[in-house]
């Protein structure tokens, strides 16, 4: 596709409950970013791929969450045990990578925990 | 260090007017700055970005202002028109052996009255 795509766009699930969110990115950009969005708030990094290098994971707000890229291309978050706190809209972006790159964001997946 | 400071939080304009919103950063090492744009249910998207070299950037209705020395920029937007209404984000970005990596601030929801 043109675009960075996300999928689901919506995703309810039950406390406790694991999700996985997916994020396909600009074919060719080396770089993958995921942020998070919670109501009227900014963007939260949470982990960053670049290449063949290890991930900067930094931004994880607990070990419940993790994700991976296989292949230099897809990624998955995936949130374990979820938790009311979690609501929110996921973010994927891409980059070509290097230095001053401009992200191109997908469109989010929303994730509400009930 | 490594936030990235952000006002105001909402700003009403009328349309023709000039919408201002400031940013400011602690880290020096900061060497690219971006400014994002974001409609409801959409992923944000580049707007306008500057370089600590330069003091200013002008892109159509759009300038950025840099104070290097004050640790500070801002976004100008001017002839504000209603389609302009949407949240704003500053960002700074640290260039890294293997890539870049961003820090966002909280964002400015911005609204341009007809």
């Amino acid at each position: 596709g043109a675009g960075v795509s996300q999928s689901p766009s919506n995703k309810v699930t039950e406390k406790g409950k694991d999700v996985e969110l997916r994020c396909d990115p600009i074919s060719g950009h080396t770089a993958l970013y995921w942020y998070r969005q919670s109501l009227g708030q900014g963007l939260e990094f949470l982990i960053y791929f670049q290449g063949n290098s290890a991930p900067d994971k930094s931004g994880l707000p607990s070990d419940r969450f993790s994700a991976e890229r296989t292949g230099g291309s897809v990624s998955t978050l995936t949130i374990q045990r979820t938790q009311q706190e979690d609501s929110a809209v996921y973010l994927c972006a891409s980059s070509f990578g290097g230095r001053n790159g401009e992200l191109f964001f997908g469109e989010g997946s929303r994730l509400t925990v009930l | 260090q490594q936030q990235v400071k952000q006002s105001p939080q909402s700003l009403i304009v009328q349309k023709g007017g000039i919408s201002i919103i400031n940013c400011a950063y602690e880290n020096t090492a900061f060497d690219y700055f971006p400014w994002y744009q974001q409609f409801p249910g959409k992923g944000p998207a580049l707007l306008i970005a500057i370089r600590p070299d330069v003091s200013e950037k002008k892109e159509g209705r759009f300038t950025i202002s840099f104070n290097k020395s004050a640790k500070q920029f801002s976004l100008h937007i001017m002839d504000s028109q209603p389609g302009d209404s949407a949240t704003y984000f500053c960002a700074a970005s640290i260039g890294l052996n293997y890539g870049q990596n961003f820090v966002f601030g909280p964002g400015t929801r911005l609204s341009v009255l007809p």
